[in-house]
C-alpha cells in the first residue's frame, strides 16, 4: 500500500529560519494532510490539501501539492522553538484509509 | 486538547498480564481507530470502527482485542503481549472513515516486560 514518505528525515534550524519538508507518495490521492506530533504525544492535524489544489496557507504554514510529481512540501516560516516536533504527511489510500509516513523530526534551536 | 482522551497515559505490563486501553471522544464522530507507533516505523493502522462496527483489522495478532461498545468509546484489550509490542498506542476519531481529518488522543505508552 502507498504511504507518504517525508524528506528530509531530520532537520535542525535556528529560530527565525524557515523549515521545508517534502513528502512523496506513489498512487493517486484525493487529499494529502500534514500532522504535527510533539514528543510522545498524539498527532495534531495541521492542514489538508485536496488533489485539485496546488497551494494552501494556514498562518505560518504553506503547503504545496504537485500531483504530477506525486509530492508535497510543508514550509514553516519564521520558525519558533515551539515548532520543534515531528511532522507527518498522510495520504488517503485506495480504500480511503489514512497512510502515514515515518515522520520528519524538526528541531528549532532558540 | 483534541477532544479525544486516552487512558492510561503510561502502562507497564508483564507478558502474562491482561490490561485494557481506553479511548473516549465526544466530538460526535462516527469512526474510531487504533494505531501503533513504534520507533523508526510509520504509524500502523490496527483497527477501524464505523458506527460501532469493526470495518477493518489489519492482520493484528489476536493478543490485541478491540471493543467498541458505542460510538464514543473504544477499548483495546491486551493479553499475553510480547516485548516487541511495546510502543505508543494512539486512538483517533474522524467524522467518517473516508480519510478526512483525524483527531488523535495523547496516546498510551506501553512497555511490555
Amino acid at each position: 500500500s502507498q504511504q507518504g514518505e517525508e524528506d528530509p528525515q531530520a532537520l535542525s534550524i535556528q529560530e527565525g529560519e524557515n523549515a521545508t519538508m517534502n513528502c512523496s507518495y506513489k498512487t493517486s490521492i484525493n487529499n494529502l494532510q500534514w500532522y504535527r506530533q510533539n514528543s510522545g504525544r498524539g498527532l495534531v492535524h495541521l492542514i489538508l490539501i485536496r488533489s485539485n489544489e496546488r497551494e494552501k496557507h494556514s498562518g505560518r504554514l504553506r503547503v504545496t501539492l504537485d500531483t504530477s510529481k506525486k509530492s508535497s512540501s510543508l514550509l514553516i516560516t519564521a520558525s519558533r522553538a515551539a515548532d520543534t516536533a515531528s511532522y507527518f504527511c498522510a495520504t488517503d489510500e485506495r480504500n480511503n484509509r489514512l497512510a502515514f509516513g515515518k515522520g520528519n523530526q524538526v528541531v528549532v534551536i532558540p | 486538547e483534541t477532544g479525544v482522551t486516552q487512558t492510561p497515559r503510561h502502562l507497564v505490563m508483564g507478558m502474562t498480564n491482561k490490561k485494557s486501553l481506553k479511548c473516549e471522544q465526544h466530538l460526535g464522530h462516527n469512526a474510531m481507530y487504533w494505531y501503533k507507533q513504534s520507533a523508526k516505523k510509520p504509524l500502523e493502522l490496527m483497527f477501524v470502527y464505523n458506527f460501532k462496527e469493526q470495518t477493518e483489522n489489519n492482520s493484528v495478532p489476536s493478543r490485541f482485542s478491540p471493543e467498541c461498545p458505542n460510538s464514543s468509546h473504544l477499548f483495546l484489550h491486551l493479553h499475553t503481549l510480547q516485548p516487541e509490542d511495546s510502543a505508543l498506542y494512539l486512538c483517533a476519531s474522524s467524522q467518517d472513515p473516508s480519510a478526512t481529518e483525524a483527531f488523535f488522543g495523547q496516546g498510551t505508552r506501553l512497555t511490555v516486560v
